[in-house]
């Protein structure tokens, strides 16, 4: 099984910054197959990004995937007030599918 | 319109049973994968089980496993969950999800439908 480990568990910016996020795997994702969601309290979780750097349908260009093998990164440009929520990386090339703990983005 | 709504959950004792529905609508069905996720807060996102859109090919995490059965009904647009020998650890929201053909995640997710697993 692959385990991931996403890093920070929290992170306190500001509308207008950047957020970079971390997702470390504990061997490689097949053909980059990683994706990432956002979740926001009461709500499903929402695909982002898939294939490693891939926008999901209707996905603001301020949200960029990037890595390969066992380090990914999440980077959101120009924080929006609507951005502060949970994120978390997921790989599905290996079964079992497998979830980070998530990174909380919190306003400042 | 990609939709899909779950339904089926509620509270029920350990060792019971419940089974979980989950209707799709804005695409063709029988056309793709689907798969069952499940987020509690001990725990975190965590697959549960995943079939094909033939309904042949299902796999299942070790923690479901001869408990849980996933079934499909491609004439009604309906997927199942099955769930037996409910334990607390299974107390979560459940979600449906549908697999992306080309890429395989799961790009779209119902609202997910809540089990509680309590005496």
């Amino acid at each position: 099984e692959i385990v991931l480990t996403q890093s920070p568990g929290t992170l306190s910016l500001s509308p207008g910054d950047r957020a970079t996020l971390s997702c470390r795997a504990s061997q490689s994702v097949s053909s980059s197959s990683l994706g990432w969601y956002q979740q926001k309290p009461g709500q499903a979780p929402r695909p982002l990004i898939y294939g490693a750097f891939s926008g999901a349908t209707a996905i603001a260009d301020r949200f960029v995937g990037s890595g390969s093998g066992t380090d990914f990164t999440l980077t959101i440009n120009r924080l929006e007030p609507e951005d502060f929520a949970v994120y978390y990386c997921q790989q599905y090339g290996s079964s079992p599918i497998t979830f980070g703990q998530g990174t909380r983005l919190e306003i400042k | 319109e990609v939709q899909l709504l779950e339904s089926g959950g509620g509270l029920v004792q350990p060792g019971g049973s419940l089974r979980l529905s989950c209707a799709a609508s804005g695409f063709t069905f029988s056309n793709f994968a689907m798969r069952w996720f499940r987020q509690s807060p001990g725990k975190g996102l965590e697959w549960v089980s995943s079939i094909s859109d033939g309904g042949d090919v299902i796999t299942y995490s070790d923690s479901v496993k001869g408990r849980f059965t996933i079934s499909r009904d491609n004439p009604n647009n309906t997927l199942y969950l099955q769930m037996n020998s409910l334990r607390a650890d299974d107390t979560a929201v459940y979600y449906c999800t549908k697999r992306s053909d080309d890429t395989g995640y799961s790009d779209y997710w119902g609202q997910g439908t809540l089990v509680t697993v309590s005496s």
